[in-house]
């Protein structure tokens, strides 16, 4: 499967652990995002990555959160000290980015969703 | 206010019926996106468009760029067409990217 892939699939943890997720996106895509999204809404964005460097972070993303992406290939993001309002579906997708000035479309993951208890 | 509003939030439909399913957005943008959406969380994206219409087997996709206004609609719908329905706009801004997403539409088609 060349797909975008996610890892774990489902995550039930305490309130205060922490939590990491991971990200393995499309082969040679150099752009990585992460979103996030609630039950009855549409994603979110939480940060987007241009190879290893992480160009935008959302003000969603409390300082609880990290993402990185090292080495430009896979990503992951942690949450510290979960609080129950994290609980949510965690999406990830990757892109190859703009070919010729035509923008590519982006490849979702199968997502993470996260359970705070 | 949501910069990407869609409409019906729900819909429900009988197998073979004709579903449209609407999306407004208030910014200006280069294309939208529509993605569908299965329980279990996959999202697959179906159209990406910049003008005028679309089509993919039963799915015809329109847009007006100027009205701000994009539609998805499904011919002979079956029940394997149930899931949600998502339009969304790429936002570029300072070097950054991303999606930006309507709601989306629940969409179950009975047997």
């Amino acid at each position: 499967d060349t797909g975008v892939s996610q890892n774990p699939r489902h995550k039930i943890t305490k309130r205060g652990q922490n939590v990491t997720f991971r990200c393995d996106p499309i082969s040679e895509h150099n752009r990585l995002y992460w979103y996030r999204q609630t039950l009855g809404q549409g994603p979110e964005f939480l940060t987007y990555f241009q190879n290893e460097a992480q160009l935008e972070k959302s003000r969603l993303l409390s300082d609880r959160f990290s993402a990185e992406r090292p080495k430009g290939s896979f990503s992951t993001l942690e949450i510290q000290r979960t609080e129950q309002g994290d609980s949510a579906m965690y999406l990830c997708a990757s892109s190859p980015g703009t070919s010729g000035g035509i923008y590519n479309e982006q490849f979702f993951g199968p997502g993470t969703r996260l359970t705070v208890l | 206010k949501n910069e990407v509003e869609q409409s019906p939030q729900n819909l429900t439909a009988q197998e073979g019926e004709f579903i449209t399913i609407n999306c407004s957005y208030s910014v200006g943008i280069s294309a939208l996106h529509w993605l569908q959406q299965h329980p279990g969380g996959g999202i697959v994206s179906l159209f990406m468009l910049s003008s005028g219409k679309k089509k993919h087997g039963r799915l015809i996709a329109t847009i007006n760029i100027q009205e701000k206004h994009s539609s998805l609609h499904i011919t002979a719908s079956h029940p394997r067409d149930s899931a949600v329905y998502i339009c969304a706009f790429l936002r570029h801004q300072g070097g950054s990217e991303k999606l930006v997403f309507g709601k989306g539409t629940k969409l179950t088609v009975n047997p």
